[in-house]
């Protein structure tokens, strides 16, 4: 069973450049959530969906964008990356609003 | 705004010891659920108990049990017979109220670094 599968695991920005992540869950689950976890300060919710077609702001939007287009696929944008996005990026899902979250390995993100 | 705070930043225990891990929150709501969440260094976060605040009775897995305090808003985190294996960082969370809009979103603290020690 794949779960929640991230990509990729580790990338490396220049200031300015763009990029995606892609969540890709296979458990059929209608809520998926993209995090950013940060030293000393917990994870931190980016933006999440509570269905296909369906995107919404968590605490810290600002700099990203989203899409879920199919419901297996949760896609996270940075269109111009800062140095202050670099972080690790998780992305869960699940099934009900319960708050019960599968996540995935995460991505390392450096932005120079 | 919801609130979590783990003031342990790091702890340490024996293996087959018992170790406490503490948390405290705050939230508006009356329904809610609270978690425990691990991160091993492996990275990948995964659900170690859930508590529903309704509910007066402890939750328990197996070596892991909570007690909650509902009144004084404190979620802390009990490890039995201490293994090797449960050498990670631990992660407190409240969701933002059971039903309604809270689409099951998590406010996190900042986590419990444990080192179980042979």
């Amino acid at each position: 069973n794949a779960g929640v599968t991230q990509t990729p695991k580790f990338r490396v920005l220049k200031t300015g450049q763009s990029m995606t992540l892609l969540c890709a869950q296979d458990m059929n689950h209608e809520y998926m959530y993209w995090y950013r976890q940060d030293p000393g300060m917990g994870l931190r919710l980016i933006h999440y969906s509570v269905g296909e077609g369906t995107t919404a702001k968590g605490e810290v939007p600002d700099g990203y964008n989203v899409s879920r287009l199919k419901k297996q696929n949760f896609l996270l944008g940075l269109e111009s990356a800062a140095p202050s996005q670099t972080s690790v990026y998780f992305c869960a899902s699940s099934r009900f609003n319960t708050g019960e979250l599968f996540f995935g390995e995460g991505s390392r993100l450096t932005v120079l | 705004a919801q609130t979590v705070t783990q003031s342990q930043p790091e702890m340490s225990v024996q293996e087959a010891e018992t170790v406490t891990l503490s948390c405290t929150y705050d939230t508006s709501e009356n329904n809610y659920y609270l978690f425990w969440y691990k991160q091993p260094p492996s990275r990948q976060m995964i659900l170690v108990i859930r508590q529903e605040a309704y509910k007066q009775q402890n939750a328990t897995e197996n070596r892991f049990s909570v007690n909650f305090q509902k009144a004084a808003k404190s979620f802390s985190l009990k490890i039995s017979d201490s293994q090797l294996g449960d050498t990670a960082m631990y992660f407190c969370a409240v969701d933002g109220g059971i039903g309604g809009t809270s689409y099951g979103k998590l406010t996190f603290g900042q986590g419990t670094i444990l080192t179980v020690h042979p």
